[in-house]
């Protein structure tokens, strides 16, 4: 069991800008979530998938994130002209399925806009 | 709507016993989470609660009444490496977890 790996760790970019961030989760965890948190709060849902399928998207996830999981495993959350409210830590989770599955977590990418 | 609350800060002494509440207001539950936090680290799973009551962890303990939309955590014989932020999180009727905004818990000696 590697865990949940993220890639990269740090990303700064100008506001404007294109950003994607890479997910690969426990390998036989079929259901995959991407979260946001900003410094002092909890987690935030913004999606997840359930294999390649996206199931859920948060009100939080404007028409400028777009999120996939081409072939059930690894995922991307891509988040196109960066603003600074975007600024924030991008969690992804992993679980099996079952309601009492626990989500296990990568150390997010820390994304600064300048 | 969705509502959980916790203690923003706590602090407790080494070899002490501590008991971070939360409390939740929402529209399903389908059961409740304890993860621990370290500075710029990923959450890590500590418990979980579906039914009434207690459930044991070594150190730690977490308890849940669904009646009263509350649960806690306790955390006993405190080390220095128990200081984190510990988040409370609630499954409604859906997949994802809503978080609460976490209580930073520092052990001083």
């Amino acid at each position: 069991d590697t865990g949940v790996s993220q890639d990269p760790r740090h990303k700064i970019t100008k506001r404007g800008q294109n950003v994607t961030f890479r997910c690969d989760p426990i390998s036989e965890h079929n259901r995959l979530y991407w979260y946001r948190q900003t410094l002092g709060q909890g987690p935030e849902f913004l999606t997840y998938f359930q294999n390649e399928a996206q199931l859920e998207k948060s009100r939080l996830l404007s028409d400028r994130f777009s999120a996939e999981r081409p072939k059930g495993s690894f995922s991307t959350l891509e988040i196109q002209r960066t603003e600074q409210g975007d600024s924030a830590m991008y969690l992804c989770a992993s679980s099996p399925d079952g309601s009492n599955q626990p989500q296990h977590f990568g150390d997010g990418t820390r994304l600064s806009i300048l | 709507g969705q509502n959980i609350d916790q203690p923003t800060e706590m602090t407790a002494t080494e070899g002490a016993i501590v008991q971070i509440n939360c409390t939740y207001q929402t529209s399903g539950f389908n059961g409740l989470f304890w993860y621990q936090q370290h500075a710029g680290e990923a959450p890590t799973f500590l418990s979980y609660n579906v039914l009434d009551g207690l459930e044991e962890k070594g150190r730690f303990s977490s308890f849940l009444s669904r009646s009263k939309g509350y649960s806690y955590l306790l955390l006993k014989e405190l080390q220095m490496k128990d200081s984190a932020s510990y988040l409370c999180a609630v499954r409604e009727s859906g997949t994802p977890l809503v978080f609460g905004k976490g209580t930073r818990l520092s052990v001083i000696a």
